[in-house]
């Protein structure tokens, strides 16, 4: 079965400084993955995705992620962090079939400090 | 305009109760589904419906029964509510059934039982 793990529950960074959420993913063959935003309150919004394309995703709000086989990666990036980035990050992974089932991680909230 | 709207937003309820949660899509998808988030933000798959057929049952109890009356629309019905069912709700829904696919999230409902 397919499955991610988000590495820490709970990042804190600076306005302004860089922010890295680690996803690593456990899969026999290279997955679909996907990180998914959601802000306090609300529904979750896609920020990017993987889909056997370029191993270089870029997404909305100035977030990246980089697709790593060797590694079995798919960290997400942001070079300077605003405020409004404050919120919970999900790393999701889906089967590459014809069925579309996501299996989230357990989750990263990022806090933003001045 | 809401592109996945959810009904009601908050739900409380007594235990034992049967209560019901209605989603509708505007964007012409043709894949629905239902997200259970618990007190730790763990998002995992309920169902999912393609083309008003049910196409994803994870493990969960008869008490919950999904009704797809048309592409539209997902409700989700519960039966003898327990204290374990709170939670909040998610209905999302995609283009197709593909693995590739963006899912679209409603704002949720939360559900509480009493």
């Amino acid at each position: 079965a397919q499955s991610v793990t988000q590495l820490g529950s709970h990042v804190s960074v600076s306005e302004g400084a860089l922010v890295l959420l680690r996803c690593n993913y456990s899969s026999s063959v290279p997955p679909y993955l996907f990180w998914y935003v959601q802000y306090p309150n609300q529904g979750l919004q896609l920020l990017l995705k993987y889909t056997s394309a370029a191993t270089l995703v870029k997404g909305i709000n100035g977030f990246e992620a980089e697709f790593k086989k060797s590694e079995t990666s798919f960290h997400l990036t942001k070079p300077s962090a605003h405020m409004s980035d404050a919120a919970e990050y999900f790393c999701a992974v889906s089967p590459t079939g014809t069925a579309s089932k996501l299996t989230f991680g357990t989750g990263t909230r990022l806090q933003v400090t001045l | 305009d809401t592109a996945v709207s959810q009904t009601p937003k908050y739900l409380v309820t007594q235990m034992g109760n049967d209560k019901s949660i209605k989603c509708e899509q505007n964007l012409g998808h043709d894949t629905m589904y239902w997200y259970k988030q618990d007190s730790k933000k763990f998002l995992k798959i309920m169902f999912s419906y393609n083309n008003k057929e049910l196409i994803i049952n994870e493990t969960v109890p008869n008490r919950f029964s999904p009704k797809s009356p048309d592409k539209a629309h997902l409700n989700l019905h519960i039966n003898s509510l327990e204290l374990g069912d709170s939670a909040v709700y998610f209905c999302a829904s995609s283009p197709l059934a593909k693995g590739t696919d963006t899912q679209y999230f409603g704002p949720g409902t939360r559900l509480t039982v009493l």
